[in-house]
């Protein structure tokens, strides 16, 4: 049963502390995609990768968040320093933008 | 501004009716209208997605009808069921992809 993995599922930290979250997509899957999901803001787009090359970031403050994929079975996203703005629900997902694309169970990130 | 708007953002249907919810696009540069199913502490799932060379597309009680010239699309769910309420994603893809804001389906046994 191929699904997206996600870790952690829970983080609660402090302002100013990093915070990485980590995503192993489906097997032979070439796209990858980070989402934030808020109340205020739904679901966006941070960044998704193709082949493990970034192809738009343009979603992600890019000052404090960074989005790597170092190999095709990890993706990940770090917020450094984290601010209590970024609490959300952080999703992965993997497939295509024209296609179907699953999503992982999430992260929920909550900074005090 | 926003790709995608969606609406409403909260509707109750009673057992066995119809549940429609809408979402507008402006830019023709979409050729990929997916629909989205979320429950409470999950990831969104597809549920059913078209494009823009058909105006209808029905996958058992989930029927999506297309309208390319007034950029409209729409989800029909038909016979409604309890299991059906969760949230509702409309989303248009091109070179980007933008979902809708949800519709958070309540049906009522």
């Amino acid at each position: 049963d191929a699904r997206v993995t996600q870790t952690p599922r829970h983080k609660v930290t402090e302002m100013g502390q990093e915070v990485t979250m980590r995503c192993q997509p489906i097997l032979g899957h070439n796209t990858v995609f980070w989402y934030r999901q808020t109340m205020m803001q739904g679901l966006e787009l941070l960044a998704y990768f193709r082949n493990r090359a970034p192809l738009d970031d343009s979603g992600m403050p890019k000052d404090r968040f960074s989005a790597e994929m170092p190999d095709a079975t990890l993706a990940t996203l770090k917020i450094q320093p984290s601010e209590p703005r970024d609490s959300a629900v952080y999703f992965c997902a993997s497939g295509s933008l024209d296609e179907t694309q699953y999503f992982g169970p999430g992260t929920r990130l909550l900074v005090l | 501004q926003q790709q995608v708007k969606q609406s409403p953002q909260s509707l109750i249907v009673q057992k066995g009716g119809i549940s429609i919810i809408n979402c507008a696009y402006e830019n023709t540069a979409f050729d990929y209208f997916p629909w989205y199913q979320q429950f409470p502490g999950k990831g969104p799932a597809l549920l059913i997605a078209i494009r823009p060379d058909v105006s209808e597309k029905k996958e058992g009680r989930f029927t999506i009808s297309f309208n390319k010239s007034a950029k409209q699309f729409s989800l029909h769910i038909m016979d409604s069921q309890p299991g059906d309420s969760a949230t509702y994603f409309c989303a248009a893809s091109g070179n980007q992809f933008y979902f809708g804001t949800g519709t958070s389906l309540t049906v009522i046994p």
